[in-house]
C-alpha cells in the first residue's frame, strides 16, 4: 500500500495569487480530509469528503477556499487571492471507512507547506 | 464543544527510560475516540494509538500505551523504553460521536537524549 501523497510539497506565492494543491489518498479509501497546521499549533480541520461528496466544512474554510474530489479519488484544494495569513502546512488524510477506528484511522500525507509573501 | 489540552510544552528524557505525555479532553458526548499522533521534523503525522470511550481496557500498541482515566477526562500516552527516534512533536486528538473531524491539541515536543 502506498501512502497518502501530496503535491507540491512546498509552494511559495505572492499575496493575491491563486494556488492549488493536490492530494492522492490511499487506494480504495473512500474518505478524504483536509487540515491546516500553522506554526506551533495542532492541525485544524478544514473539510471532509466521502467519495465525491463534501460532507463537512469548517468555518475556517472561507469563500476563498474550495475543495473538490470530482471522481472520488484524488482531491484538490484551491485558495484564491492568497493572504499572508494563509501561510501554513496543508495536510491531507484518508481513511477506508469500513472498519473501526482501531484499525481504520486517518492516515496523513506529508503535507504542502505554503508560504505567502 | 470538544477540546483537547496539552499543557507540557516540552519534555526531555533519557534513552531507554519511560515517559508519560499528558492529555486532557472535554466533551459532552458519551461516544468519542482519543488518538495520539507523532510528528517528526519531516512533518508527516504518524498514527500511534487509539482509545474508544466505551473501551474497557487501556489501549496498547507495542511500546505505546494509553492511560485512559474517563472520570478525570485524561488520556495520557506512555512510551516505554524511549528511543532516539522517538524525538518528535506529539499530538493528542479527539473525535466525537458520528463526526469524522479530528480535533487536535497544541502538541508537545519530546526530546530523547542518548
Amino acid at each position: 500500500d502506498t501512502g497518502v501523497s501530496q503535491d507540491p510539497r512546498h509552494k511559495i506565492t505572492k499575496r493575491g495569487q491563486n494556488v492549488t494543491f493536490r492530494c492522492d489518498p490511499i487506494s480504495e479509501h473512500n474518505r478524504l480530509y483536509w487540515y491546516r497546521q500553522t506554526l506551533g499549533q495542532g492541525p485544524e480541520f478544514l473539510t471532509y469528503f466521502q467519495n465525491e461528496a463534501q460532507l463537512e466544512k469548517s468555518r475556517l474554510l472561507s469563500d476563498r477556499f474550495s475543495a473538490e474530489r470530482p471522481k472520488g479519488s484524488f482531491s484538490t484544494l484551491e485558495i484564491q487571492r492568497t493572504e499572508q495569513g494563509d501561510s501554513a502546512m496543508y495536510l491531507c488524510a484518508s481513511r477506508g471507512g469500513w472498519r473501526d477506528w482501531t484499525t481504520d484511522t486517518q492516515y496523513f500525507g506529508p503535507g504542502t507547506r505554503l508560504t505567502v509573501l | 464543544a470538544q477540546k483537547i489540552t496539552q499543557t507540557q510544552p516540552g519534555m526531555f528524557v533519557q534513552e531507554k527510560e519511560a515517559v508519560t505525555l499528558d492529555c486532557t479532553y472535554d466533551t459532552s458526548d458519551p461516544s468519542y475516540g482519543l488518538f495520539w499522533y507523532k510528528q517528526p521534523s519531516s512533518g508527516e503525522m504518524i498514527f500511534l494509538i487509539y482509545q474508544g470511550s466505551y473501551d474497557q481496557q487501556n489501549a496498547t500498541e507495542g511500546r505505546y500505551s494509553l492511560n485512559f482515566q474517563k472520570a478525570r477526562k485524561s488520556a495520557n500516552l506512555v512510551i516505554s523504553a524511549s528511543q532516539l527516534g522517538d524525538s518528535a512533536m506529539y499530538f493528542c486528538a479527539m473525535i466525537q460521536g458520528g463526526s469524522e473531524k479530528l480535533v487536535f491539541g497544541k502538541g508537545m515536543k519530546l526530546t530523547v537524549n542518548p
